[in-house]
């Protein structure tokens, strides 16, 4: 299995409400991040977790709340979220043994979870 | 930190023709390179990558080179089609750090 998935695939909130998005992979990998992405623009780095640990956070706002349960699940938590966080939300993994050779630090992401906050 | 810059924004070219796109990278301890396209609502794909202890790799049309002295990196697509057209990101990212810096992106345009 050489796929990322991501539920849901479009998501509308209000402002007050609290939702989840959720990631799935079953590569083996332990390194796992969330992106945001605004169109027309690259990826924005937003969390990495690296086995299971948190290793990266990119000064992203509290209403934003990541968490891994496990080597293959990773979800990102919104509450209280703004219009302007209106966005695309991607979840990608890779390797993170660099003594296994071949593609280690190939990311693979998944399709992504449109989100739309009114 | 790492700063990666790609040009050019947009690229337009006849079906047929090549197309190439350049980016620069600042932190010489770089050294895994790869390349992504994005077609319009769907996720970006690793299309390419190059590590710097090589100079050069080719897949089919697909081809990246790597120069670390002057820290660039070029996409060369040779007998563009139609379905080439996306956006392209490149990316650059070391050993182990799990962190990939990404360019602003070329929108490539192949005309039929």
């Amino acid at each position: 299995d050489t796929e990322v998935t991501q539920t849901p695939k479009h998501l509308v909130m209000g402002m007050t409400n609290k939702k989840s998005l959720k990631c799935e992979q079953h590569m083996g990998h332990r390194a796992m991040y969330w992106y945001k992405q605004k169109a027309k623009k690259p990826p924005e780095l937003m969390f990495v977790y690296s086995y299971e640990k948190l290793s990266i956070n990119e000064s992203v706002p509290s209403r934003f709340s990541p968490e891994c349960p496990n080597s293959s699940l990773l979800n990102l938590h919104l509450h209280a979220l703004q219009p302007e966080d209106s966005a695309l939300y991607l979840c990608a993994s890779s390797q993170e043994d660099g003594l296994a050779g071949g593609t280690y630090n190939e990311q693979f992401f998944g399709p992504g979870t449109r989100l739309t906050v009114l | 930190g790492e700063n990666v810059e790609q040009h050019p924004s947009t690229l337009s070219v006849q079906e047929g023709d090549s197309a190439v796109i350049k980016c620069t990278y600042s932190d010489s301890a770089s050294n895994y390179f790869p390349w992504y396209k994005q077609e319009l609502g769907k996720r970006p794909q690793l299309i390419i990558d190059i590590r710097s202890n090589v100079g050069e790799k080719k897949d089919q049309r697909i081809a990246v080179t790597l120069n670390k002295t002057a820290k660039h990196f070029s996409l060369h697509i040779t007998e563009t089609q139609p379905e080439d057209s996306a956006v392209y990101f490149c990316a650059a990212s070391k050993y182990n750090f799990n962190k990939f810096y990404f360019g602003s992106g070329t929108k490539l345009n192949v005309k039929p």
